[in-house]
Formats: structure tokens, sequence, C-alpha cells
């Protein structure tokens, strides 16, 4: 089944911690995206990548870092810079040449 | 002003109702335009996909596309309780330089009553 997975559902934060939240797809797509999401609110673009090895800023990038060793591979780190981090977050994934985004299942982040 | 303005509601109809979501937009450059649906703590999937103005249909569901007026709809017929979701528009340019970025609306959110 060609998809995009997100682990783990709910992560729990404590005060001062980093945490990494998993991304991975098996679509085949170049490009790949995190987005936060608060509720009753749209989707605000935290990070993308077009290609391996290069990953450009979105809107609210502060307080968050990614990489993207690996075609398949998008993890996003909550870092403790990041001061509200509660929220739902989803990563998405588009073919170089496709027309639109595909998202994967979210990640809930919750702060202890 | 946001780019793309979605009225959030709640919007309630009873089941069978036909349903009218729709988003207006400040940018002409515009050319694809999507709507996602969303359940709740769950990620949008791709409902609809058109590309510059005039109407697609797909089952009960009717998208369609005014540029002239920078006006989108999403239109569903008979309606049914398992389409209570959230429905957020999105669209982009036809050149996207920084790959295929697309701007959101905040998402309406919709429940059918039965």
């Amino acid at each position: 089944d060609g998809g995009i997975t997100q682990s783990p559902k709910y992560l729990f934060r404590k005060e001062g911690q980093n945490v990494t939240l998993s991304c991975e797809q098996n679509l085949n797509h170049d490009a790949m995206y995190w987005y936060r999401q608060d509720p009753g609110q749209g989707l605000r673009l935290i990070y993308y990548s077009q290609i391996v090895n290069d990953f450009q800023k979105g809107d609210i990038a502060e307080g968050y870092s990614v990489s993207r060793e690996k075609k398949e591979s998008f993890p996003l780190t909550v870092t403790s810079a990041q001061k509200n981090p509660t929220a739902f977050y989803l990563c998405a994934s588009s073919s170089t040449a496709g027309e639109t985004q595909y998202f994967g299942p979210g990640t809930r982040l919750l702060v202890l | 002003q946001k780019e793309v303005e979605q009225d959030p509601g709640p919007l309630s109809v009873p089941e069978g109702a036909i349903v009218s979501l729709n988003c207006t937009y400040s940018n002409s450059a515009f050319q694809y335009f999507m709507w996602y649906r969303q359940y709740s703590r769950k990620g949008p999937e791709l409902l609809m996909y058109t590309y510059s103005s005039g109407n697609k249909e797909d089952g009960r569901f009717t998208a369609q596309v005014d540029k002239s007026s920078k006006y989108i709809s999403l239109f569903i017929r008979d309606s049914q309780p398992s389409d209570s979701a959230t429905y957020l528009c999105a669209m982009r340019p036809m050149n996207n330089n920084a790959g295929n970025m697309l701007t959101f609306g905040g998402g309406t959110r919709l429940m059918v009553k039965p």
C-alpha cells in the first residue's frame, strides 16, 4: 500500500525536552512538507523540502528543525525553544510534477 | 486580509440536504483548486481537484470555480451524516517555483444531522 505514515499518533513532551516526529512516504515523491494545525484553525507551513539534503523554512519555522537525508523520510524535531508546541502536526508529500499534496494521518503533540 | 477566506462555520444541515461550501481568494494567479475533507483528529484527504474555471463532478460532489469572481464552491448532494467533517479549500498558481506550495483556507466545519 502506498502512502504516508506518521508516528507516533500521540506524543507527550516535558518542559525543556526536544521531541522528534517521524514522517515516511513510499510514494516516491520528491517534495515533503510539515504543517501545524491548531484547534479550529487552518494549516500553517513549518518546513518543506523539495529534494534530499535540502529544505526551506515555512511561515512558522522558529522552534522547529528538520532533516532530509533520505527521499522517503522527513523527520521534524520540536525543540525546547518552541514555547507553545501543543498542536496537531501533519506531514504531506507531492511529486515534482504533481498537482497537489497528499497528507499523512497526523501526530498530536501534548505538553506535560 | 487573508489570501484565501473560508467561513469557519459550523454549518449544520439535515440529512439529504444540498450543501454549499465556498472560498474566496485574492490572488489572480491561482490556477489549481482543491478541496480536502478532514475528519476529526485525522489527516486531510483530497476530495476534488480542478484546473482553472468550470465544474467537475464526482458522485455526490461537484466542484465549481469562477475565476472572474475569485470564488470556488463545493456542492454536496444528498448529504449524509458521514459527510460531517471539516472541508478545506486549497489553491496554487500554475508555475510554482517553490514546489507544489498550496495556500489553504481555514476550513469549514460541516455537521449533517440524521
